[in-house]
């Protein structure tokens, strides 16, 4: 499809568990957020990556967060060790503006993470 | 850092109600973006806001930017059930490395037929 696809979109693990939830941006889009949703909460900023630069990693929660995106496309994003907080939905946006803007972000349906 | 706080953090209302939801940001605003979302789903953009002063009109809901008072304003005219969701204001992130785009706390709107 033309949009921002997330999987999987439903992940049930334990306490302590590792997950990876993947987002594919649309084709050509340079920047690519994730984002984080609690039950009732607004949206939580965790990373962004915008081309070839440095990703702005100041929004993780902790050292078990962490998040690549592979030839400037397809990202995923770790949780290790995961906890019950953790507990969320994971939203993930692309957009075609370069760095120094920001514009309209397209977003994924987002991954929804229940850590029992 | 910036924040974003909206009011009211929820509202109920009769259709064919008007209403108008508030996002306050601490520092100045740089442009201020609207989203939607509908339970479930992902946040659909519905305008953006890039000038003090400026408003937007899109079918029955209007935006307007108060630089001035680092202040945005979603207004809905004669609301419908379809109308119902989590509206959300975005902003560029003031200061720091890079133009991250920060959301605000959401507000849940419902419209009861």
């Amino acid at each position: 499809g033309a949009g921002v696809s997330q999987s999987p979109s439903n992940k049930v693990t334990e306490k302590g568990k590792d997950v990876e939830l993947r987002c594919d941006p649309i084709s050509g889009h340079t920047a690519l957020y994730w984002y984080r949703q609690s039950l009732g909460q607004g949206l939580e900023f965790l990373i962004y990556f915008q081309g070839n630069s440095a990703p702005d990693k100041s929004g993780l929660p902790s050292d078990r967060f962490s998040a690549e995106r592979t030839g400037g496309s397809v990202s995923t994003l770790t949780i290790q060790r995961t906890q019950q907080e953790d507990s969320a939905v994971y939203l993930c946006a692309s957009s075609s503006f370069p760095r120094g803007r920001t514009g309209e972000l397209f977003f994924g349906e987002g991954s929804r993470l229940t850590v029992l | 850092s910036q924040e974003l706080e909206q009011s009211p953090q929820s509202l109920i209302v009769q259709e064919g109600k008007n209403l108008t939801i508030n996002c306050t940001s601490s520092k100045t605003l740089y442009g201020l973006y609207w989203y939607k979302q509908k339970y479930g789903e992902g946040l659909i953009f519905l305008m953006m806001l890039q000038k003090g002063g400026e408003e937007k009109s899109h079918e029955k809901i209007t935006a307007k930017l108060d630089e001035k008072k680092q202040q945005s304003s979603l207004h809905i005219t004669a609301s419908q059930p379809s109308h119902a969701g989590i509206y959300l204001c975005g902003a560029p992130h003031y200061g720091g490395a890079t133009n991250k785009l920060i959301f605000g706390t959401g507000t849940l709107l419902a419209v009861q037929p």
